[in-house]
């Protein structure tokens, strides 16, 4: 069955430092999302792409965070300068809207440890 | 800003009783899936929702929208330990997904 991958699945940084969380997402998919979830906490979205640019993007995706999907397969979030707040999972999605729903899959998570 | 509120957040409930976790949304959407999370563990869809009126069943659990009311319900029936999981509403807005808080649930013996 098609998955969705994520890399790295967990990464320890420095505060103030820089990291980039990879995703492939299912190849015929068309959208693709960033979530993040404090520990035991809500799903909370980040951003959405379509047709190779942001379709919406959250009050918490700021100037900090950016999206790319450089070659047609990766899907990255990189995080320009890390905070303790953004210690979280960060989940890929990617979905395709055919027959009139677009149903997520998600890959399985990359833990980031901000100290 | 759409929103989606769940409720209960956390539903403690013996074995072999009924309970039913709401969702309720802002926008007119008809479009509402369910999502399972075990712990520490990724998202699985559950049930997908794509009009007033619909109505999914999957084991013990059972899933309806009404779109009117901005409403989805997961109605459990005759719970068993293995339900015991966390479970999101995500309620789709022109494909921007926005999750509910989600409903811990647990099922004692």
């Amino acid at each position: 069955e098609p998955e969705v991958t994520q890399t790295p699945s967990h990464q320890v940084t420095q505060m103030g430092q820089e990291v980039i969380l990879r995703c492939v997402p299912i190849s015929n998919h068309l959208y693709f999302y960033w979530y993040r979830q404090i520990l035991g906490q809500k799903v909370e979205f980040l951003v959405s792409f379509y047709n190779n640019e942001i379709s919406e993007k959250s009050e918490i995706f700021d100037d900090q965070f950016s999206v790319e999907r450089p070659d047609g397969s990766n899907f990255t979030l990189k995080i320009r300068s890390t905070k303790l707040e953004d210690s979280a999972m960060y989940f890929c999605a990617s979905g395709t809207d055919l027959s009139g729903a677009n149903v997520l899959t998600f890959g399985a998570g990359s833990r980031l440890t901000v100290l | 800003e759409l929103k989606v509120e769940q409720n209960p957040l956390f539903l403690s409930m013996q074995e072999g009783k009924n309970y039913t976790i709401y969702c309720n949304y802002s926008t007119t959407s008809d479009r509402l899936y369910w999502y399972r999370q075990d712990p520490g563990k990724s998202l699985e869809s559950l049930f997908v929702l794509l009009s007033n009126g619909a109505v999914k069943q999957e084991g013990r659990l059972m899933a309806s929208l009404d779109t009117k009311a901005r409403l989805s319900t997961l109605h459990i029936t005759a719970a068993v330990h293995d339900l015991s999981a966390t479970y999101f509403c995500a309620v789709d807005n022109n494909n921007d997904m926005r999750f509910g808080a989600g409903t811990r649930l647990t099922v004692k013996p």
